[in-house]
């Protein structure tokens, strides 16, 4: 199966700092999702992003594809940014494509 | 709330007791899916539904693991005779058949513990 690495596994920034995820995967995808999982374990999805580039407010990410990688930036960090970061991909055919496999994933602490 | 919903929330249970847990999806989704995430760990995929059928099984854990959703719309997923190592945290998520963004919208889990 595809293997999903993310770094750097923990990282603390001071509020209003800025930093950048990366997720690494061995096969090419067809589905790739970032997730954030707030202290009380809710999973909210941030992208959908097999591939380009896409912003949200503070949050971008970029896929590139033929290279195997997938980047998340947070800009102007707040507390409320704090949890941790998954990264998830699928390359099944159809419905299959959402079977996901998840990274360890990023624990980010922005502290005040 | 049009979130996806899970039930119960929490649930404590002796080794060797069944649990069952439900997942209400989003309404107008039709796809269904079940993952467990253990402590420090991302979610790791169990099965998933498109309507009523399940079109993959072959992940769930052990033959102790089922799941259904009779009638396309809610799921309950099954643990027989729980073991320890059950413990865990086990998500729902749901999505479109088609969706011009394709994300894939979880619930906020049931927390299992076998004591």
């Amino acid at each position: 199966g595809i293997q999903v690495e993310q770094s750097p596994p923990d990282l603390i920034l001071q509020e209003g700092a800025n930093s950048t995820l990366r997720c690494n995967f061995s096969d090419s995808v067809n589905n790739l999702q970032w997730f954030h999982q707030n202290p009380w374990g809710q999973l909210i999805n941030l992208f959908y992003i097999p591939s380009g580039t896409k912003q949200n407010g503070r949050l971008s990410a970029t896929t590139v594809a033929t290279e195997r990688y997938s980047l998340l930036y947070i800009s102007s960090s707040q507390t409320t940014d704090s949890g941790v970061y998954f990264c998830a991909v699928g390359n099944g055919a159809g419905a299959g494509s959402y079977q996901l496999t998840f990274g360890k994933g990023t624990k980010l602490s922005v502290i005040p | 709330d049009t979130g996806v919903s899970q039930d119960p929330r929490h649930k404590i249970t002796k080794r060797g007791q069944n649990v069952t847990f439900r997942c209400d999806p989003i309404s107008e989704h039709n796809r269904l899916y079940w993952y467990r995430q253990t402590l420090g760990q991302g979610p790791e995929f169990l099965t998933y539904f498109q309507n009523e059928a399940q079109l993959e099984k072959s992940r769930l854990l052990s033959d102790r693991f089922s799941a259904e959703r009779p009638k396309g719309s809610f799921s309950t997923l099954e643990i027989q005779r729980t073991e320890q190592g059950d413990s865990a945290m086990y998500l729902c998520a749901s999505s479109f058949n088609i969706s011009p963004t394709g994300e894939l919208f979880f619930g906020e889990g049931s927390r299992l513990t076998v004591l």
